[in-house]
């Protein structure tokens, strides 16, 4: 069974923190994926890696990094944590080159910024 | 913009009622198509997935769904729902050309018994 496991299920931090999410997957998975979800809105995307050191900018990057230096480990930074960015934040990876494989997705992390 | 559309956000079911939930993207090419679960307090797991072939495509847990070309759809099915299939429920596309997976909004399903 692929795992995927994030570092913290629930984090609160106060404006302006950086904050660190960490996820990793077990199943040597070429690509992986940062999504935030939020009520109402589903999921989107905000950055993604199809390599070790590779990143590719999702739909909503803008407040997020990425670090990407192992294959199996894939961090999402957020340089100054503003409360906007309070959200549940869901990792995956997926294995192959094909959109067809199947994502598979980590428990979430509830970030709340005070 | 690609784009998926899940018109339900809300639906209340009784046991054993047949449960139809919407899905309809907005991309004119070839697309790989998903519907996710996530149950209460647990990830978001693949319930089936269409790439080609046989439009009905049937899933875990008794769910199917059917890709119609024409109307840019894939709605979910289930016949007769439980309670243990209260959930959220996502419709997602992959386009062919991207590594990008587009999630609609999701339905929020609670099955009473």
């Amino acid at each position: 069974d692929v795992k995927v496991t994030q570092s913290s299920r629930y984090l609160v931090k106060r404006t302006g923190e950086k904050v660190f999410l960490e996820c990793v997957q077990d199943m040597d998975h070429e690509n992986m994926f940062w999504y935030r979800q939020d009520p109402g809105l589903g999921l989107r995307l905000i950055y993604f890696s199809y390599d070790v050191k590779m990143k590719e900018k999702g739909d909503i990057p803008e407040g997020y990094s990425v670090s990407r230096e192992k294959k199996e480990r894939f961090s999402l930074i957020l340089e100054s944590a503003s409360t906007n960015q309070t959200s549940m934040y869901l990792c995956a990876s997926r294995g192959g080159t094909s959109g067809y494989n199947e994502q598979f997705f980590g428990p979430g992390t509830r970030l709340t910024v005070l | 913009a690609q784009s998926v559309s899940q018109h339900n956000h809300h639906v209340i079911l009784s046991e054993a009622a047949s449960l139809e939930l919407g899905c309809n993207y907005s991309y004119g090419g070839t697309v790989n198509l998903f519907w996710y679960v996530q149950y209460p307090g647990q990830h978001l797991q693949l319930l089936l997935k269409y790439f080609s072939g046989d439009p009905l495509v049937k899933g875990i847990k008794g769910f199917e769904a059917e890709f119609i070309k024409s109307k840019f759809s894939f709605n979910l099915r289930k016949p007769s729902v439980q309670w243990s299939d209260t959930a959220e429920y996502f419709c997602a596309v992959s386009p062919h050309n991207t590594d990008k997976l587009i999630f609609g909004t999701g339905t929020r399903l609670q099955v009473f018994p």
